[in-house]
Protein backbone atom coordinates (compact mmCIF):
# COMPACT_ATOMS: atom_id res chain seq x y z
CA UNK A 1 0.00 0.00 0.00
CA UNK A 2 1.27 3.27 -0.94
CA UNK A 3 2.12 5.19 2.31
CA UNK A 4 3.54 8.71 3.36
CA UNK A 5 5.34 8.85 6.43
CA UNK A 6 6.58 12.42 8.16
CA UNK A 7 9.07 13.62 11.12
CA UNK A 8 9.00 14.67 13.48
CA UNK A 9 6.01 15.59 13.99
CA UNK A 10 6.31 18.76 15.59
CA UNK A 11 9.40 21.02 15.42
CA UNK A 12 10.76 24.19 17.28
CA UNK A 13 13.69 26.07 16.70
CA UNK A 14 15.42 28.98 17.55
CA UNK A 15 15.81 31.59 14.84
CA UNK A 16 18.72 30.89 12.92
CA UNK A 17 18.81 27.19 13.87
CA UNK A 18 19.00 25.48 10.66
CA UNK A 19 17.26 21.71 10.66
CA UNK A 20 15.70 19.16 8.53
CA UNK A 21 12.10 17.65 8.30
CA UNK A 22 11.94 14.00 6.63
CA UNK A 23 9.51 12.53 4.38
CA UNK A 24 9.53 8.66 3.84
CA UNK A 25 7.51 6.76 1.35
CA UNK A 26 6.57 3.80 -0.20
CA UNK A 27 5.04 3.84 -3.68
CA UNK A 28 5.24 1.33 -6.49
CA UNK A 29 6.80 3.85 -8.60
CA UNK A 30 7.15 7.37 -8.15
CA UNK A 31 5.75 9.79 -10.43
CA UNK A 32 6.57 12.76 -8.21
CA UNK A 33 6.78 13.97 -4.52
CA UNK A 34 5.58 16.88 -3.58
CA UNK A 35 6.30 19.92 -1.01
CA UNK A 36 3.65 21.79 0.61
CA UNK A 37 3.15 24.78 3.44
CA UNK A 38 0.39 24.95 5.44
CA UNK A 39 -0.42 27.71 7.06
CA UNK A 40 -3.22 27.85 10.00
CA UNK A 41 -6.55 28.08 9.17
CA UNK A 42 -5.68 28.42 5.44
CA UNK A 43 -5.09 25.81 2.73
CA UNK A 44 -1.81 24.00 1.72
CA UNK A 45 0.54 25.82 -0.71
CA UNK A 46 2.98 24.41 -3.35
CA UNK A 47 6.72 24.38 -2.88
CA UNK A 48 8.58 22.07 -4.42
CA UNK A 49 7.91 19.03 -7.34
CA UNK A 50 10.96 16.85 -7.28
CA UNK A 51 10.59 13.80 -9.81
CA UNK A 52 13.73 11.66 -9.28
CA UNK A 53 16.38 10.30 -6.64
CA UNK A 54 19.14 12.88 -6.63
CA UNK A 55 17.08 16.17 -7.62
CA UNK A 56 16.81 19.41 -5.85
CA UNK A 57 14.86 22.15 -5.63
CA UNK A 58 15.73 25.58 -3.64
CA UNK A 59 13.52 28.75 -2.81
CA UNK A 60 14.87 31.09 -0.31
CA UNK A 61 16.06 29.38 3.03
CA UNK A 62 14.35 25.91 1.86
CA UNK A 63 15.72 23.07 -0.07
CA UNK A 64 14.41 19.86 -1.14
CA UNK A 65 15.86 16.88 -1.33
CA UNK A 66 15.04 12.95 -2.79
CA UNK A 67 16.97 9.95 -2.62
CA UNK A 68 14.60 5.91 -3.81
CA UNK A 69 13.16 6.02 -0.22
CA UNK A 70 13.00 9.60 1.54
CA UNK A 71 12.95 13.34 1.01
CA UNK A 72 13.92 16.50 3.35
CA UNK A 73 12.91 19.65 3.78
CA UNK A 74 16.40 21.51 5.10
CA UNK A 75 15.17 24.81 6.60
CA UNK A 76 18.79 27.33 6.57
CA UNK A 77 18.75 30.04 9.01
CA UNK A 78 14.78 29.97 9.78
CA UNK A 79 12.88 33.10 10.42
CA UNK A 80 9.63 33.14 12.62
CA UNK A 81 7.98 33.86 8.98
CA UNK A 82 8.65 29.98 8.39
CA UNK A 83 6.26 28.82 11.17
CA UNK A 84 3.68 26.32 9.38
CA UNK A 85 2.68 22.90 8.71
CA UNK A 86 5.09 21.53 5.90
CA UNK A 87 3.22 18.71 3.81
CA UNK A 88 4.68 16.12 2.01
CA UNK A 89 2.82 13.89 -0.96
CA UNK A 90 3.44 11.50 -3.54
CA UNK A 91 1.45 10.49 -6.86
CA UNK A 92 1.87 7.15 -7.69
CA UNK A 93 1.64 5.77 -11.03
CA UNK A 94 -1.53 4.62 -12.44
CA UNK A 95 -3.35 7.20 -9.94
CA UNK A 96 -4.01 10.53 -10.35
CA UNK A 97 -4.26 11.49 -6.63
CA UNK A 98 -2.09 12.62 -4.09
CA UNK A 99 -1.09 10.74 -0.76
CA UNK A 100 -0.27 13.16 1.55
CA UNK A 101 1.73 12.56 5.20
CA UNK A 102 0.20 13.98 7.82
CA UNK A 103 3.13 17.07 8.20
CA UNK A 104 5.38 18.76 10.33
CA UNK A 105 4.60 21.47 12.51
CA UNK A 106 7.61 23.79 12.41
CA UNK A 107 7.47 26.91 14.85
CA UNK A 108 10.52 29.41 14.65
CA UNK A 109 10.92 31.44 17.97
CA UNK A 110 13.14 34.89 17.58
CA UNK B 1 -7.91 38.46 -7.39
CA UNK B 2 -8.76 35.00 -5.46
CA UNK B 3 -7.87 31.66 -7.32
CA UNK B 4 -9.92 28.94 -5.58
CA UNK B 5 -12.63 30.00 -3.36
CA UNK B 6 -15.56 27.81 -1.10
CA UNK B 7 -18.57 29.18 0.27
CA UNK B 8 -18.81 29.32 2.99
CA UNK B 9 -16.07 29.37 4.91
CA UNK B 10 -17.71 27.66 8.46
CA UNK B 11 -20.45 25.62 8.95
CA UNK B 12 -22.39 24.90 11.84
CA UNK B 13 -25.30 22.18 11.62
CA UNK B 14 -27.38 19.67 13.15
CA UNK B 15 -26.57 16.10 12.49
CA UNK B 16 -29.09 14.88 9.92
CA UNK B 17 -29.23 17.92 7.94
CA UNK B 18 -28.06 18.23 4.25
CA UNK B 19 -25.55 20.88 3.33
CA UNK B 20 -23.60 22.29 0.32
CA UNK B 21 -20.28 23.48 -0.08
CA UNK B 22 -19.68 25.30 -3.45
CA UNK B 23 -16.36 26.06 -4.81
CA UNK B 24 -15.18 28.17 -8.12
CA UNK B 25 -11.54 28.56 -9.70
CA UNK B 26 -10.31 31.62 -11.67
CA UNK B 27 -7.66 29.82 -12.82
CA UNK B 28 -8.75 28.28 -16.10
CA UNK B 29 -7.51 24.57 -14.77
CA UNK B 30 -9.55 21.71 -16.18
CA UNK B 31 -9.13 19.32 -12.78
CA UNK B 32 -10.60 20.47 -9.60
CA UNK B 33 -10.69 18.30 -5.90
CA UNK B 34 -12.42 17.52 -3.18
CA UNK B 35 -9.95 17.15 0.07
CA UNK B 36 -11.15 16.15 3.73
CA UNK B 37 -8.87 17.56 6.61
CA UNK B 38 -9.44 15.75 9.97
CA UNK B 39 -8.78 17.38 13.10
CA UNK B 40 -5.33 15.36 13.21
CA UNK B 41 -3.99 17.60 9.69
CA UNK B 42 -4.51 14.07 7.73
CA UNK B 43 -5.56 15.88 4.35
CA UNK B 44 -7.54 12.85 1.78
CA UNK B 45 -8.46 13.19 -1.56
CA UNK B 46 -12.17 12.63 -2.00
CA UNK B 47 -13.45 13.25 -5.58
CA UNK B 48 -11.74 14.69 -8.59
CA UNK B 49 -13.47 16.01 -11.46
CA UNK B 50 -11.39 16.71 -15.31
CA UNK B 51 -13.46 18.45 -17.58
CA UNK B 52 -16.25 17.65 -15.39
CA UNK B 53 -16.09 13.87 -15.58
CA UNK B 54 -15.81 12.37 -12.09
CA UNK B 55 -11.95 10.52 -12.48
CA UNK B 56 -11.18 9.97 -8.63
CA UNK B 57 -13.87 8.43 -6.53
CA UNK B 58 -12.45 7.67 -3.07
CA UNK B 59 -13.92 5.23 -0.15
CA UNK B 60 -16.50 7.85 0.38
CA UNK B 61 -19.89 7.23 1.99
CA UNK B 62 -22.32 8.09 -0.67
CA UNK B 63 -23.86 10.47 1.21
CA UNK B 64 -21.45 12.49 -0.28
CA UNK B 65 -21.94 13.55 -3.72
CA UNK B 66 -20.09 16.22 -5.49
CA UNK B 67 -21.25 18.25 -8.99
CA UNK B 68 -19.56 20.03 -11.66
CA UNK B 69 -21.75 22.03 -13.47
CA UNK B 70 -18.82 23.65 -15.53
CA UNK B 71 -15.11 23.49 -15.50
CA UNK B 72 -14.71 26.40 -13.22
CA UNK B 73 -16.93 24.97 -10.30
CA UNK B 74 -17.22 21.99 -8.50
CA UNK B 75 -20.01 21.70 -5.63
CA UNK B 76 -20.34 18.93 -3.01
CA UNK B 77 -23.30 18.36 -1.38
CA UNK B 78 -23.45 16.29 2.03
CA UNK B 79 -26.78 13.93 3.07
CA UNK B 80 -27.94 13.32 6.50
CA UNK B 81 -24.79 14.77 8.31
CA UNK B 82 -23.34 12.83 11.01
CA UNK B 83 -21.03 13.78 13.75
CA UNK B 84 -18.06 11.94 12.11
CA UNK B 85 -18.59 14.31 8.83
CA UNK B 86 -17.10 17.29 10.82
CA UNK B 87 -13.44 18.32 9.65
CA UNK B 88 -12.08 21.07 7.41
CA UNK B 89 -13.10 20.85 3.43
CA UNK B 90 -10.91 21.76 1.11
CA UNK B 91 -11.52 22.46 -2.58
CA UNK B 92 -8.23 22.37 -5.01
CA UNK B 93 -7.70 22.76 -8.96
CA UNK B 94 -4.53 21.92 -11.26
CA UNK B 95 -4.31 22.14 -14.72
CA UNK B 96 -4.96 18.41 -16.03
CA UNK B 97 -4.49 15.70 -13.22
CA UNK B 98 -1.69 16.68 -11.57
CA UNK B 99 0.17 17.20 -8.31
CA UNK B 100 1.18 20.56 -8.65
CA UNK B 101 -2.57 21.97 -6.77
CA UNK B 102 -3.77 24.78 -5.98
CA UNK B 103 -6.11 24.81 -2.94
CA UNK B 104 -8.70 27.53 -1.62
CA UNK B 105 -9.23 28.26 2.17
CA UNK B 106 -11.60 25.40 3.46
CA UNK B 107 -14.60 25.41 4.93
CA UNK B 108 -14.85 24.27 8.58
CA UNK B 109 -18.16 22.02 8.78
CA UNK B 110 -19.16 21.61 12.68
CA UNK B 111 -22.19 18.77 13.21
CA UNK B 112 -23.79 18.79 16.42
Amino acid sequence: EDQVTQSPEALRLQEGESSSLNCSYTVSGLRGLFWYRQDPGKGPEFLFTLYSAGEEKEKERLKATLTKKESFLHITAPKPEDSATYLCAVQAPNTDKLIFGTGTRLQVFP
Amino acid sequence: DTAVSQTPKYLVTQMGNDKSIKCEQNLGHDTMYWYKQDSKKFLKIMFSYNNKELIINETVPNRFSPKSPDKAHLNLHINSLELGDSAVYFCASSQGPSGLQFFGPGTRLTVL
